[in-house]
C-alpha cells in the first residue's frame, strides 16, 4: 500500500461548525504534513508531525487543531472557520523527518468551502 | 520564502523533449534538489531529486549545473497526462520540514 488517503474528499460548512479531516497511511512513514492550498496557489506547510509529536507549527490559528492518534492517522480539527479558510488540504507523509530519501506522498486533498 | 525561481509557464509539443529550468542561486552545500509535479485538482507527486551529480529514473532526468546554481528537469518524450504545475524545491537533508513551494511552472503538452 503505496498511498496517502483522505476523507471527506469534499467538505461544506458553516462558520459556527466543527468538522474533521482525516488522513491515513499505511507505508510505515513516522512523518505526516498538513498543508493548505488555495486556488492558483503552490501549497503552504502548516503542521508536521514526527513520530506522533507535532513538531512544526506554522503560526496556524487556533480554529486548526492537529491531531496525531497513532502512527498511521492525522487529523485536522475544524472550527469557527471562516470563509478565507476555503481550500484544499493536503496530507503527505514520509518515512521519517530528515534524510536525503524522504520524499513526501501526498493524498488527494480535501476541497473544503466555508459558507 | 521558496529559494527557487521558475517561468511561471511553458508550453512543449507532445512526444518532444521537455525542459523545465530551475534557478537556485542561494543553495547551500547540504541542500538537495527536489522536483514534484501537480496536476489539476490532485496532490502533489515526487518526480526526482539530487545533490550534484545528474540523476535519472523512469519518469524524468535532472541535470544540475556544476556550481549547482541551476538545474533542469527534463521528460524526455511528454504526453498529455504530462501537463500539471512543476515545482523545483529547495531543502536541507536534515530538514525534511523545510518544504517551501515556489510558484512553480506551469507545462502544457500539446498535441
Amino acid at each position: 500500500d503505496t498511498e496517502v488517503t483522505q476523507t471527506p474528499k469534499h467538505l461544506v460548512m458553516g462558520m459556527t461548525n466543527k468538522k474533521s479531516l482525516k488522513c491515513e497511511q499505511h507505508m510505515g512513514h513516522r512523518a505526516m504534513y498538513w498543508y493548505k492550498q488555495k486556488a492558483k496557489k503552490p501549497p503552504e506547510l502548516m503542521f508536521v508531525y514526527s513520530y506522533e509529536k507535532l513538531s512544526i507549527n506554522e503560526s496556524v490559528p487556533s480554529r486548526f487543531s492537529p491531531e496525531c492518534p497513532n502512527s498511521s492517522l492525522l487529523n485536522l480539527h475544524l472550527h469557527a472557520l471562516q470563509p478565507e479558510d476555503s481550500a484544499l488540504y493536503l496530507c503527505a507523509s514520509s518515512q521519517s523527518p530528515s534524510g536525503s530519501y524522504n520524499e513526501q506522498f501526498f493524498g488527494p486533498g480535501t476541497r473544503l468551502t466555508v459558507l | 520564502d521558496a529559494k527557487t525561481t521558475q517561468p511561471p509557464s511553458m508550453d512543449c509539443a507532445e512526444g518532444r523533449a521537455a525542459n523545465l529550468p530551475c534557478n537556485h542561486s542561494t543553495i547551500s552545500g547540504n541542500e538537495y534538489v527536489y522536483w514534484y509535479r501537480q496536476i489539476h485538482s490532485q496532490g502533489p507527486q515526487y518526480i526526482i531529486h539530487g545533490l550534484k551529480n545528474n540523476e535519472t529514473n523512469e519518469m524524468a532526468s535532472l541535470i544540475i549545473t556544476e556550481d549547482r546554481k541551476s538545474s533542469t528537469l527534463i521528460l524526455p518524450h511528454a504526453t498529455l497526462r504530462d501537463t500539471a504545475v512543476y515545482y523545483c524545491i529547495v531543502r536541507a537533508a536534515y530538514n525534511n520540514n523545510d518544504m517551501r513551494f515556489g510558484a512553480g511552472t506551469r507545462l502544457t503538452v500539446k498535441p
